[in-house]
């Protein structure tokens, strides 16, 4: 979708360095997410953000963090990777809570060697 | 138990025929969403429904609130319909709104 934005597509880093992905829109949308996709599991929710500099964690928050300046971008960063980190990761925004669809990116293919 | 399940886990089928995809929740719920994805492909929202049924062109969603179920027909399906196929359900937990993704449903269409 055009309206929303995932960079970089692929990235291969090694064990013990940030990593940082972005998320950008257009559509001027409030709510902004970050989910990781593994074989077995369905998408889980790393992070979320509400609004500029208000973000709150999701189920598998440990090793991410998250920043939100700007409605448009959305900042997921691995701290410090780790293997059990290598996973797809899409963004995904919505006009608003509860009744509301989901846009999904493109997704970012991680792999920490 | 997950607190969302779909069946089948895999489902093949000819071109043309009918198919039936189920999704079935434990909790309460506000929405409930399908999703389509292709092969190394991204996400696409097809239907977000809280009630009764929605269409959109050869797809149908349904929802029974009361039995915690919702189904996705697919008509007269095409090879391009192979993909798969992920149920997520929403709910408010204190100040936001959580949403459980389901581990979706592997379908291909043989020509």
């Amino acid at each position: 979708d055009a309206g929303i934005t995932q960079s970089p597509r692929h990235k291969v880093t090694e064990t013990g360095t940030p990593v940082t992905l972005r998320c950008h829109q257009t559509e001027n949308h409030r709510y902004m997410y970050w989910y990781r996709q593994d074989p077995g599991h369905g998408l889980r929710l790393i992070h979320y953000s509400y609004g500029v500099k208000d973000t709150d964690k999701g189920e598998v928050s440990d090793g991410y963090s998250v920043s939100r300046s700007k409605t448009e971008d959305f900042l997921l960063t691995l701290e410090s990777a780790t293997s059990s980190q290598t996973s797809v990761y899409f963004c995904a925004i919505r006009q608003g809570a509860l009744n509301y669809g989901y846009t999904f990116g493109s997704g970012t293919r991680l792999t920490v060697v | 138990k997950n607190e969302v399940e779909q069946s089948p886990q895999n489902l093949t089928a000819q071109e043309g025929e009918f198919i039936t995809i189920n999704c079935s929740y434990s909790v309460g719920i506000s929405a409930l969403h399908w999703l389509q994805q292709h092969p190394g492909g991204g996400i696409v929202s097809l239907f977000m429904l809280s009630s009764g049924k929605k269409k959109h062109g050869r797809l149908i969603a349904t929802i029974n609130i009361q039995e915690k179920h919702s189904s996705l027909h697919i008509t007269a399906s095409h090879p391009r319909d192979s993909a798969v196929y992920i149920c997520a359900v929403g709910y408010v937990k204190t100040s936001y709104d959580k949403v459980i993704f389901g581990p979706g449903t592997s379908l291909s269409v043989i020509p």
